[in-house]
């Protein structure tokens, strides 16, 4: 189907394993971006992409990694992760166009115990 | 650097009258475009309105309009004729258009509760 998919939806780790949140687009959006949702603190960017192989840092980066090999896709890894990192995690995309706005994905829930 | 505030954490609306989430931003970049999203209890960030910096006119998408006064640096949100269903979080967003990076940065949100 057509769309941006965050995979997996819910996702229980231990703190200290290394864990990756998947992002899938099918339109070839340029630009995707991480977001961390948290109660006081709405979203909060992560990391965002602009192009395959171009990515920057956002508001809160520490603790977590991105690449972006190909366009549809961009993968989000907490290399060691803290229970602060517990959150619910949104991917989204957008070519440019603002009045379409910006597409979010259904979002992961990441618990870290 | 760009900043957005929500100052009403939660807000409670009867049935069919009309409500107001407010919205101020701050931005140095003349060139800027703000928006609206829901997101109801079901988690899904849902896009609403758009509004862009050199608009002449307030964005209207259905029963939602965006009250832009730039003087004012706020972008708040009106809702006509509230229905059970818009019952949700509400966030103001920004992009500064003057920049490369193309980000999008949130507020804190509004929970809207509609009372029958």
């Amino acid at each position: 189907d057509a769309g941006i998919t965050q995979s997996p939806r819910y996702k229980i780790t231990e703190t200290g394993r290394q864990v990756t949140l998947m992002c899938h687009q099918t339109w070839s959006h340029s630009y995707m971006f991480w977001y961390r949702q948290d109660l006081g603190h709405g979203l909060r960017l992560i990391y965002y992409s602009a192009a395959a192989d171009i990515t920057d840092k956002g508001e809160v980066p520490d603790g977590y990694v991105v690449s972006r090999s190909k366009t549809e896709n961009f993968p989000l890894t907490l290399e060691s992760a803290t229970r602060s990192q517990t959150s619910v995690y949104f991917c989204a995309s957008s070519e440019g166009v603002l009045r379409y706005g910006y597409t979010f994905g259904s979002g992961t829930r990441l618990t870290v115990v | 650097a760009q900043k957005i505030t929500q100052t009403q954490p939660g807000m409670f609306v009867q049935e069919k009258e009309a409500v107001t989430l407010d919205c101020t931003y701050d931005t140095s970049d003349p060139s800027y475009g703000l928006f609206w999203y829901k997101q109801p209890s079901s988690g899904e960030m849902i896009f609403l309105i758009y509004q862009g910096s050199y608009d002449q006119q307030n964005a209207t998408e259905g029963r939602y309009s965006l009250n832009f006064q730039k003087a004012r640096k706020s972008a708040n949100l009106v809702i006509s004729a509230s229905q059970l269903g818009d019952s949700a979080m509400y966030f103001c967003a920004m992009r500064e258009l003057g920049g490369a990076t193309n980000k999008l940065i949130f507020g804190t949100g509004t929970l809207l509760a509609v009372q029958p």
